[in-house]
């Protein structure tokens, strides 16, 4: 069975740093890209940024470029997001999905999902 | 940029009965469209991929269909469980397109 689990969340002040995980299991994590979705409160789901199985390609929206990092530990199953220069507007729910290729640009949607973690921007 | 449309915003139905919800591109997608199942405090599920195949553990009732521009998502009888939002997305290009703006399903 696949398992997202997500942790790391929580509030942090306008400006400041990050990190969120996602603990894998039930798949050989290696073979499929990941992604980060948010969903900000009452709103809808947006991409944040993708990554190959190998951690070799990554993709991130407009909107966070420049200011989060997406990484993969192979060896431990994990998914990472490195959330720098934080805003408000990045309050949301962000969820680990799991994309059914290894490269998410093959098929750029999400098969299973975690159940996401909190983040609050706000001073 | 491929727009994607869903309608109706809400759709009002009692248990028992067939829903019908509608998913449109702006332009053609071929059959690159996934559909997802968000119920309240809980993660988005994904219900069809390819615009007609069912996602694994996913009920009979639920049936995709279309290609090019006009989608449509079946529930053929609804349950209570299946009240919830669902989103339709595009996927026949990278970057990853939006979601779009989903349709509440909610009792009658």
């Amino acid at each position: 069975e696949v398992q997202l689990v997500e942790s790391g969340g929580g509030l942090v002040q306008p400006g400041g740093s990050l990190r969120l995980s996602c603990a894998a299991s039930g798949f050989t994590f290696t073979s499929y890209g990941m992604s980060w979705v948010r969903q900000a409160p009452g709103k809808g789901l947006e991409w944040v940024s993708t990554i190959t199985g190998s951690g070799g390609g990554t993709y991130y929206a407009d909107y966070v470029k420049g200011r989060f990092i997406i990484s993969r530990d192979n060896s431990k199953n994990t998914l990472f997001l490195q959330m720098n220069s934080l805003r408000a507007e990045d309050s949301a729910i962000y969820y680990c999905a799991k994309c059914p290729q290894g490269y998410c640009s093959s098929a750029p949607f999400v098969d299973y999902w975690g159940q996401g973690t909190l983040v609050t921007v706000s001073s | 940029e491929i727009v994607m449309t869903q309608s109706p915003a809400t759709l009002s139905v009692s248990p028992g009965e067939r829903a019908t919800l509608s998913c449109r591109a702006s332009q053609s997608v071929s059959t690159n469209l996934a559909w997802y199942q968000q119920k309240p405090g809980q993660a988005p599920r994904l219900l069809i991929y390819g615009a007609s195949t069912r996602a694994a553990g996913i009920p009979a009732r639920f049936s995709g269909s279309g290609s090019g521009t006009e989608f449509t998502l079946t529930i053929s009888s609804l349950q209570s469980e299946d009240f919830a939002v669902y989103y339709c997305q595009q996927y026949s290009s990278w970057p990853p397109k939006p979601f779009g703006q989903g349709t509440k399903v909610e009792m009658k």
